[in-house]
């Protein structure tokens, strides 16, 4: 599985756009990029993924490179309930096969009021 | 729907002593794992399993046992407690096709003295 690298800690006011980068440069053509959020010590929550296009949902928009080494979480406008630690992983999907994910230490997000 | 069920919340082990760690969904997802966050760290993969049967190692399978002897169960058995297994735990289910992501348990927070 191709591993990411994220900032570790970023900053945003409320109400603005929170623009959350991650580096996948040895990411596979099989391999969709995947983010979640973890709030405070409680289980990380799924927030959105994608393979190779722009995704949108109710959450947040994902915005992948043309050349798929790297994307950015969009949070359009952050409210202080959207301080959290944000992960960016890689995954290929295929079924019954190897399922192997990790997760790295991800971007702590502060939104400041 | 329950969603995925970690239980105990809480536990408080004596050094040497064994515990199972459960975990439960009711999602029918054939992808289970374990993982284990320590203090101001990421998520570290103990154990996966991607169907009945079928269990594997992940990044810190070292003093952990897994079975999955059903799709809905997936427990995690601590065979000699030891200070350094002092962590949160985490139970996470997936269907193979990832559509959703991964589904986290509220974690079960273990204190080894």
């Amino acid at each position: 599985d191709a591993k990411t690298t994220q900032p570790p800690s970023m900053d945003c006011a409320e109400g603005r756009a929170a623009n959350l980068p991650c580096n996948h440069s040895t990411i596979s053509g099989n391999e969709y990029v995947y983010w979640y959020r973890q709030i405070h010590s409680q289980g990380p929550q799924y927030i959105i993924h994608g393979l190779k296009n722009n995704e949108t949902n109710e959450m947040a928009s994902l915005i992948i490179t043309e050349d798929r080494k790297s994307s950015t979480l969009i949070l359009p406008h952050a409210t202080l309930r959207d301080t959290a630690v944000y992960y960016c992983i890689v995954r290929a999907l295929s079924a019954g096969g190897y399922q192997k994910v990790t997760f790295g230490t991800g971007t702590k997000l502060q939104v400041i009021p | 729907n329950a969603g995925v069920t970690q239980t105990p919340k809480f536990q408080v082990l004596k050094t040497g002593q064994s515990m199972t760690l459960q975990c439960a969904q009711d999602m029918n997802h054939e992808y289970m794992s374990w993982y284990r966050q320590d203090p101001g760290m990421g998520l570290r993969l103990i154990h996966y399993s991607v169907g009945a049967g079928i269990t594997d190692q992940g990044e810190v399978p070292n003093g952990y046992n897994v079975s999955r002897s059903t799709t809905e169960d997936f427990p995690l058995r601590l065979l000699s407690a030891a200070p350094s297994q002092t962590s949160v735990y985490f139970c996470a289910s997936s269907d193979i096709g990832g559509d959703y992501g991964y589904t986290f348990g509220s974690g079960t927070r273990l204190t080894v003295v």
